[in-house]
Parts: structure tokens; C-alpha cells; sequence
């Protein structure tokens, strides 16, 4: 089945400076790559997502790229803020066009992400 | 904007009773899916539900594991005897079927004692 590594488990950033996270994956055939954002306490929330035919998606400050080739995949926060704090899990799933139709989500470890103001 | 809902959202209970998670999905999403996070643990897929059954289940989703879809608008988790390491965050999690998006639930929080 698919395995998902996620890099590094803490982040500690300043306000304003970039954050990455990189994610490595193991099912060639996986094909959709979701970002979700997790506050303490609450529910995962997407944040972006990418597909396989695409190799990079920006969304305001928040952009994803994605190296079908090595089978990885990097979040990418520009001019973070205090609210960016929070657990950032990647994931990888099979879809329609991939032998599968399920979608099931494999989920990295998560990074705990700190912006210091 | 329409969400995920799940009751309750704690829950404490013996080691050995049953316990039913309810999660009611977005209206028009056809998908449906249990996740647990473990504390200070990754988010582990249980089972997805499409069309009244069981489209795929993970080896965590044992015989004391079921779902079900009792009405037009609940979708339940089901353990039957409840153990330990049962205790977790149960996530659902809901998609439709015109894009690959699953909207997650708050979340029931599991304890076993």
C-alpha cells in the first residue's frame, strides 16, 4: 500500500520568513496530493491540493510542487504569520484515473509549524 | 457554508461497551469516510462508504468495526467492544462526486478506559 514520509516534524519559523515541508511518497500510481491545515482541537481543513498532471499550484501565499519523477511533493508558506501556526499533514491518494475510485487518504506524520511574531 | 457535523463530541466509556459514532455529511456528497488520529499521531484511513456499502477498509477495521448509513442523512461508526487502544480521535469525512475533496468533521474524541 501507499507510504507517506513527511519532513520535519517540528518547524520553527519568524514572522515573516518561508516555510517548507516536504513529503515523499510510494504508490506511483497516486495522483491527488492534498495539503490540510489541523488547529489544535479542530477538524483538518484543506488548504491546497495538487494533481499529477500539474507541477506547481500557488494559491495567494501558499504554493505546492510536485515531482512525480522522484515521488515528492513540498508545501511551500512565503511571509508567514502568527496564524499560520498549526500541524500541516500532506497525503496521497489513488483516484478515477488511477486504478481506483476511492480516493482514500494516506497521511504523512504532520509538522508542527510555529511562527514566533 | 454546509460542513461536516459528528455527535458526540466526547465520549468516555468501558472497556468492552459498544460505542456508535454519528457523522452527518455534507447533503450531496455521495462519499463517505471513518479516519482516527491516535494522540500526537498521524491521521489513519478506517473505511470508505459509497452506494450502501463498504467500498474499502483498512486492516484497523476488524470485526468489532462496522458502518452504516441508517437513514438519508446519518452515516455511524460502530464498535462492538470497545478496547484500550480504541481510544482516539475518530474523524468523518465526506466527498462528493464530482471532485476528489474530502471535507472532514470535528471530530469525536474517543476514551476507553
Amino acid at each position: 500500500g501507499e507510504n507517506v514520509e513527511q519532513h520535519p516534524s517540528t518547524l520553527s519559523v519568524q514572522e515573516g520568513d518561508s516555510a517548507v515541508i516536504k513529503c515523499t511518497y510510494s504508490d506511483s500510481a497516486s495522483n491527488y496530493f492534498p495539503w490540510y491545515k489541523q488547529e489544535l482541537g479542530k477538524r483538518p481543513q484543506l488548504i491546497i491540493d495538487i494533481r499529477s498532471n500539474v507541477g506547481e499550484k500557488k494559491d495567494q501565499r501558499i504554493a505546492v510542487t510536485l515531482n512525480k519523477t522522484a515521488k515528492h511533493f513540498s508545501l511551500h508558506i512565503t511571509e508567514t504569520q502568527p496564524e499560520d501556526s498549526a500541524v500541516y499533514f500532506c497525503a496521497a491518494s489513488r483516484g478515477a484515473n488511477s486504478g481506483g475510485s476511492n480516493y482514500k487518504l494516506t497521511f504523512g506524520k504532520g509538522t508542527l509549524l510555529t511562527v514566533n511574531p | 457554508e454546509p460542513e461536516v457535523t459528528q455527535t458526540p463530541s466526547h465520549q468516555v466509556t468501558q472497556m468492552g461497551q459498544e460505542v456508535i459514532l454519528r457523522c452527518v455529511p455534507i447533503s450531496n456528497h455521495l462519499y463517505f469516510y471513518w479516519y482516527r488520529q491516535i494522540l500526537g499521531q498521524k491521521v489513519e484511513f478506517l473505511v470508505s462508504f459509497y452506494n450502501n456499502e463498504i467500498s474499502e477498509k483498512s486492516e484497523i477495521f476488524d470485526d468489532q468495526f462496522s458502518v452504516e448509513r441508517p437513514d438519508g442523512s446519518n452515516f455511524t461508526l460502530k464498535i462492538r467492544s470497545t478496547k484500550l487502544e480504541d481510544s482516539a480521535m475518530y474523524f468523518c469525512a465526506s466527498r462528493s462526486d464530482r471532485q476528489e475533496t474530502q471535507y472532514f468533521g470535528p471530530g469525536t474524541r474517543l476514551l476507553v478506559l
